[in-house]
């Protein structure tokens, strides 16, 4: 039971590089969620997507795209990375509006 | 908008003393969510509480939400090793929106 698995695990970057994390689920949950980790500033919500084919800004979204693949998977995307979005990125699934379960993370760094 | 503040931020207790973390919320809390992050790791689904007054316990951590719902306490009782890590509250938002905003996270280490 993998329940929500992100790719990368890590990743560095060059300012300017892009790159898309991945997510997928496989508890068959409407909505997905990626958020930021900082240090000293918990958790904020990038994006989240209430259900397939919809998608919607979060607390900080400059600088990052989103896609709703399919009901499974949930992508997100810099288009142009910068050092302020050095930071660990989780994914999360819930079945609307239900407990959250996150992923283990993604730890980027944009040099 | 929605504010949670946790506290203490950091804490360091011997193993074996009971210790209490909070999460009080500016606004009514509409579902509230205990986490709890290993270094290194995701967050690990601890308990959820919804109505005023209700307390769900598991092994030795007891979570509490207050009769007006807006201030939530973590309990654990006899603290092991295993307990360290980072615990973060989480609130639902109103209006039937599927977001959660977190407070930043109350350190816990436990030395033996």
């Amino acid at each position: 039971n993998a329940g929500v698995t992100q790719t990368p695990k890590f990743q560095v970057l060059k300012t300017g590089q892009s790159m898309t994390l991945q997510c997928a689920q496989d508890m068959n949950h409407n909505s997905m969620y990626w958020y930021r980790q900082d240090p000293g500033m918990g958790l904020r919500l990038i994006y989240y997507s209430a259900s397939e084919g919809t998608t919607d800004k979060g607390e900080v979204p400059n600088g990052y795209n989103v896609s709703r693949l399919n009901k499974r998977e949930f992508s997100l995307r810099l288009e142009s990375a910068a050092p302020s979005q050095t930071s660990v990125y989780f994914c999360a699934s819930s079945r609307d509006r239900n407990i959250q379960y996150f992923g283990a993370g993604t730890r980027l760094s944009v040099l | 908008s929605q504010e949670l503040e946790q506290s203490p931020q950091s804490l360091i207790v011997q193993e074996g003393k009971n210790l209490t973390i909070n999460c009080t919320s500016s606004k009514t809390l509409y579902g509230l969510y205990w986490y709890k992050q290993k270094y290194g790791e995701g967050l690990i689904f601890l308990m959820m509480l919804q109505k005023g007054g209700e307390e769900k316990s598991h092994e030795k951590i007891t979570a509490k939400l207050d009769e007006k719902k807006q201030q939530s306490s973590l309990h654990i009782t006899a603290s092991q090793p295993s307990h360290a890590g980072i615990y973060l509250c989480g609130a639902g938002l109103p209006g039937g929106a599927q977001k959660l905003v977190f407070g930043q996270g109350t350190r816990l280490t436990i030395n033996p």
